[in-house]
Formats: C-alpha cells, structure tokens, sequence
C-alpha cells in the first residue's frame, strides 16, 4: 500500500533558526511529489513539484530536495508568517486501471516565534 | 484568474441527512478532484472527475458520491450523514488530472450532529 510520512508532527523554531521538514514515502511507482502550505481555516496551496532523484526547488526561504526514498523541505531563516502546516503529496499511478492518483502525509505543523 | 470556489462554506446537519457541497474549479481546468480532510486521517482522496466522468475512486463507501457537470463545475453528495463525516471537504482542479499541480478551493467545514 502506498505510504507517505511526514516528520516531525509538529515543529517550534525560533524566528531564524533553520531547519528542514522530512517527507518518506513508500509507492509503487513515484511519479511526483508535491509540497503545499496550509493556513487554517484556508486550503493548501502549492509549494512545489519535484519529479527526479537529486531535483532541488527554491522559493524565498524555502528549499525543496528529493532522493529516491524522501524529500526534505528547508526552511533558512523562518519568520512567524512562515508558520502553517506543510503538506507532503506524492503521485502515483494505479498499475491496474493506470489512473493517477495523489497520497498525502499528515503533514508538519510548523510554529515560528518572534 | 479567479480561484477555486467552494460553497457553502460551513455547514450543520443532523445524523441520517444528506447533504450536497458545490465546487467551480478555475476556467480552463476539466479535472476536479475531491478530498476529506480530518486532524486523525489528513487529506484522504475520495474523487476525481475529468469531462464529466468519474475516472479515479478512493476508499469510501457508496454514501459518498459526486458528478461533474459540462462547464466542469462539480458536485458532491453524502447520504445518510454519520457523525464520522465531519470534516473539512476539500476540492481540487487542475488542467488535465491528477498528475498535474493541483489547485486547492477553501474547503467547505460541515459539521454532523
């Protein structure tokens, strides 16, 4: 069955103090994977997309990587308006039928304070 | 380019009801994905429909169903409403399915007593 986990559940830094955010998953068949960022009350909006094994993405002071095995998202330098729950996707497709389909972590509650 | 829409946005009901949420996803996209979200379970996919079919299925019982209509616009229903069913009922669409990025509405909150 496919598998995506997210570590750690939750997470408090310091306003500046970096860190990275772990996604692991186990598929039949990884064909992408995807990071969103959730605000309460609101829907996740997206982040990124990596498709290969040592593919990175930036954006502001958020880096994504991906290996064959998990994803790292890192986060240089937070500030309070980083603070969201970070959410993990992975894309796969259905050998069966060979519909594609997208498996979520739990996600990381990510707190940064002034 | 507007978003994703979602209506209504929060909902009460009681046991046994039914219920219908309304998504319109951005012009242009023909996919519409569905998915329950819930703080023990997270983001669970129930749904994709793509040019008015059904083309992927999730893990949910027959109570929960949905359409999709030919402007793309979508549709979901629960029968028989179980306390079990209050969520965050998210939709999704995208160009041309889920191996795309896809782009996420509010989500609608109902809430079953």
């Amino acid at each position: 069955e496919d598998q995506v986990t997210q570590s750690p559940e939750a997470l408090r830094l310091q306003e500046g103090e970096s860190s990275s955010l772990n996604c692991s998953y186990t598929v039949s068949g990884l064909r992408g994977l995807f990071w969103y960022r959730q605000d309460p009350g609101k829907g996740p909006e997206f982040l990124f997309t990596l498709y290969s094994a040592g593919e990175e993405k930036e954006k502001e002071r958020l880096k994504a990587t991906l290996t064959k095995k998990e994803s790292f998202l890192h986060i240089t330098a937070p500030k309070p308006e980083d603070s969201a729950t970070y959410l993990c996707a992975v894309q796969t497709r259905d050998g069966r039928g060979g519909s594609e389909k997208l498996v979520f972590g739990k996600g990381t509650k990510l707190t940064v304070n002034p | 380019k507007a978003g994703v829409t979602q209506t209504p946005r929060y909902l009460i009901k009681t046991r046994g009801q039914q219920v219908t949420l309304s998504c319109s996803p951005i012009s242009g996209h023909r996919s519409v994905s569905w998915y329950q979200q819930t703080p023990g379970q997270g983001l669970q996919f129930l749904f994709e429909y793509f040019s008015e079919t059904q083309r992927n299925k999730g893990n949910f019982p027959g109570r929960f169903s949905g359409r999709q209509f030919s402007n793309s616009r979508s549709e979901m229903n629960v029968s028989t409403l179980e306390l079990g069913d209050s969520a965050l009922y998210l939709c999704a669409s995208s160009l041309q399915g889920q191996g795309e990025t896809q782009y996420f509405g509010p989500g609608t909150r109902l809430l079953v007593l």
